[in-house]
């Protein structure tokens, strides 16, 4: 069945940075668009960045462009968010998901990772 | 702010039923797909509508989405507890060229 395992998060300083790792099992990585979500606590939803199935094609919301940065390896099955630059706001759960067919179609979630930027 | 508008809250009670708005505008409701997912407290959030109205299997047909030019809603029949949970609405915006999530309606059964 499909999994999706987050890990890396953790309590980093402002201005820090953490990369964030997905690994994806029980389909073909390859085929498929991936995101990444996040959950501010007590808060709702944030779509934060997806990358296509061949990774040419990367999109960011505003709230983290230019300071996120998403990338994929499917040799090794895994999703990764780079993320620089953090912000007291940028605390949250980040999850993975698995698009399916359309841009906001997430079939697929990722139990998440929290990430806490305090000092 | 959500650019996908939905009431913070709902209720019912058990048997009733309950619907829950999604208001966008031409940019995202107008012209993609409507996703709606389910959280249950402590876990992650799960597909329960896509593509508007239709149900991935194993989600019950209490379950129910639809559509109408910028705002859609889900409806849930025959209130059970164990539905009590928070619900997104959710889809693409063609100006922000990016996925909207709605702001959150958390449903309590009483």
């Amino acid at each position: 069945q499909v999994q999706l395992v987050e890990s890396g998060g953790g309590l980093v300083k402002p201005g820090g940075s953490l990369r964030l790792s997905c690994a994806a099992s029980g389909f073909t990585f390859s085929d498929y668009y991936m995101s990444w979500i996040r959950q501010a606590p007590g808060k709702g939803l944030e779509w934060v960045s997806y990358i296509s199935s061949s990774g040419s094609s990367v999109y960011y919301a505003d709230s983290v462009k230019g300071r996120f940065t998403i990338s994929r390896d499917s040799a090794k099955n895994s999703l990764y968010l780079q993320m620089s630059s953090l912000r007291a706001e940028d605390t949250a759960v980040y999850y993975c998901a698995r698009e399916q067919g359309s841009l906001g179609l997430f079939d697929n979630w990722g139990q998440g990772t929290l990430v806490t930027v305090s000092s | 702010q959500s650019v996908l508008t939905q009431p913070p809250s709902a209720s019912g009670t058990p048997g009733q039923r309950v619907t829950i708005s999604c208001s966008g505008s031409n940019s995202n409701i107008g012209s993609n797909p409507v996703n709606w997912y389910q959280q249950l407290p402590g876990t992650a959030p799960k597909l329960l509508i896509y593509s508007n109205n239709q149900r991935p299997s194993g989600v019950p047909d209490r379950f129910s989405g639809s559509k109408s030019g910028t705002s859609a809603s889900l409806a849930i029949s025959g209130l059970q507890s164990e539905d009590e949970a928070d619900y997104y609405c959710a889809g693409w915006d063609d100006s922000l060229n990016g996925v909207l999530f709605g702001g959150g309606t958390k449903l309590t059964v009483l």
